[in-house]
């Protein structure tokens, strides 16, 4: 069965330092996202990606992140100056279409550890 | 702006029980959909069940079934004959379009 994947699993860098988190979508999905999850709260939507853009971003999605969809496989989150706070499960999701009828399949999640 | 609230944190049951678990959301639209979402100890979110707004039979999977009250914007999970496997946080989430906004969580915890 087709799946989200997401590399690394375990990312740990400095604050400062610019992380780059990579997905893997299911090859026939055209809507993109990434969603966070601080530790032991809910999770949170960033961004949504379509047709080489962002469709939607939240509020906590700012100037330091960006998403990339570099080639037809990978789908990216940059954080360019990391944070404390930044410190989160994220996780990747994609789906065939952008309406709640499309079911989102999630990855495993990268866990970003600030220091 | 939409919101959904989990407000068990922790929830516990006897292995083959039935357990409830509670949602309420806000909205002020009249379409939309609803999802419980199921996260085990690895972390990966794992789709359980779907409701359309729109339609007023309740969604069943198998073991999962919902009652879905629309009126009182409510939205509860019951997992009948549990097991197991069913021990995780399990999460509601809403949305209108792409973006899925969820409840804070409750803890499920089966008992052998």
């Amino acid at each position: 069965e087709p799946e989200v994947t997401q590399t690394p699993s375990h990312q740990v860098t400095q604050m400062g330092q610019e992380v780059i988190l990579r997905c893997v979508p299911i090859s026939n999905h055209l809507y993109f996202y990434w969603y966070r999850q601080i530790l032991g709260q809910k999770v949170e939507f960033l961004v949504s990606f379509y047709n080489n853009e962002i469709s939607e971003k939240s509020e906590i999605f700012d100037d330091q992140f960006s998403v990339e969809r570099p080639d037809g496989s990978n789908f990216t989150l940059k954080i360019r100056s990391t944070k404390l706070e930044d410190s989160a499960m994220y996780f990747c999701a994609s789906s065939e279409g952008g309406q709640g009828t499309y079911e989102q399949y999630f990855g495993p999640g990268t866990r970003l550890t600030v220091t | 702006a939409q919101t959904v609230t989990q407000s068990q944190p922790e929830m516990s049951v006897q292995e083959a029980e039935t357990v409830t678990l509670s949602c309420t959301y806000d909205t002020s639209e009249s379409d939309y959909y609803l999802f419980w979402y199921k996260q085990p100890p690895s972390r990966q979110m794992i789709l359980v069940i779907r409701q359309e707004a729109y339609k007023q039979q309740n969604a069943t999977e198998n073991r999962f079934s919902v009652n879905f009250q629309k009126a009182a914007k409510s939205f509860s999970l019951k997992i009948s004959d549990s097991q197991l496997g069913d021990a995780a946080m399990y999460f509601c989430a809403y949305t209108r379009g792409s973006r899925l906004t969820f409840g804070e969580g409750t803890q499920l915890t089966v008992n052998p």
